[in-house]
């Protein structure tokens, strides 16, 4: 199985929106609901930011919004804050408790 | 709130035996709804899921990976391992523990700070 792509960096001024993207294939992204989005600064665990394509775990601002389009999920931060820098990574599940994990990108708020 | 930490050694040697091990607190490792898993990212790749276990033992391996790879559970402990044979530079990694919650909605919701190994001489 191959890692899922994700542009290497993203970057938006304070205030501006950002979108990730994460392609996958039939087999994962696009054949299971099963896709999150973590956010991994330096130093610490990674923390779930959405799951199941779309849902936020309590805590996590409304800002943190996700979709998917047949292979292809994103990841879109609204109203970007200095705090929202860090990387992201996408995982998707890929069937009998194996997962998917993207390339990472690593969001600067400019 | 849900704590996973990795321990383990910094530094194995070529063909020697990588052990480490998830300490869980927060949440039991006896429970039905939830399994333990294993991820590791090697320097400048990504992500890489090892595996899993569920409390009754029953292991799920990433089908892409030879099987040097061991994962154990001791719930009386709350803790559970990952033994790696054979270990070669490649395994030089760091090593996360993390929890898979659900299995009908599978989510991995909590993760480990990580720990890195390195594979020298």
């Amino acid at each position: 199985q191959s890692a899922l792509t994700q542009p290497p960096s993203a970057s938006e001024s304070p205030g501006q929106s950002v979108t990730i993207s994460c392609t996958g294939t039939s087999s994962d992204v696009g054949g299971w609901n099963f896709v999150s989005w973590y956010q991994h600064q330096p130093g610490k665990a990674p923390k779930l930011m959405i799951y199941e394509i779309d849902k936020r775990p309590s805590g996590v601002p409304d800002r943190f919004s996700g979709s998917k389009s047949g292979n292809t999920a994103s990841l879109t931060v609204s109203g970007l804050q200095a705090e929202d820098e860090g990387d992201y990574f996408c995982s998707s599940y890929a069937g009998r408790n194996n997962w998917v994990f993207g390339t990472g990108t690593k969001v600067t708020v400019l | 709130q849900v704590q996973l930490r990795e321990s383990g050694p910094e530094v194995v040697k070529p063909s020697e035996t990588l052990s480490l091990t998830c300490t869980v607190s927060g949440a039991s490792l006896s429970s039905s709804d939830y399994y333990w898993g294993w991820i590791r990212q090697p320097p400048g790749k990504p992500m890489e899921w090892i595996g899993s276990i569920g409390y009754s033992g029953s292991t799920y391996y990433n089908p892409s990976l030879r099987s040097r790879f061991r994962i154990s559970v001791d719930t009386s402990s709350q803790r559970f391992s990952l033994k790696l044979a054979s270990v070669t530079a490649a395994d030089t990694a760091v090593y996360y523990c993390a929890r898979q919650r659900g299995t009908a909605f599978p989510t991995i919701d909590f993760w480990g700070q990580g720990t890195l190994v390195t594979v020298s001489s």
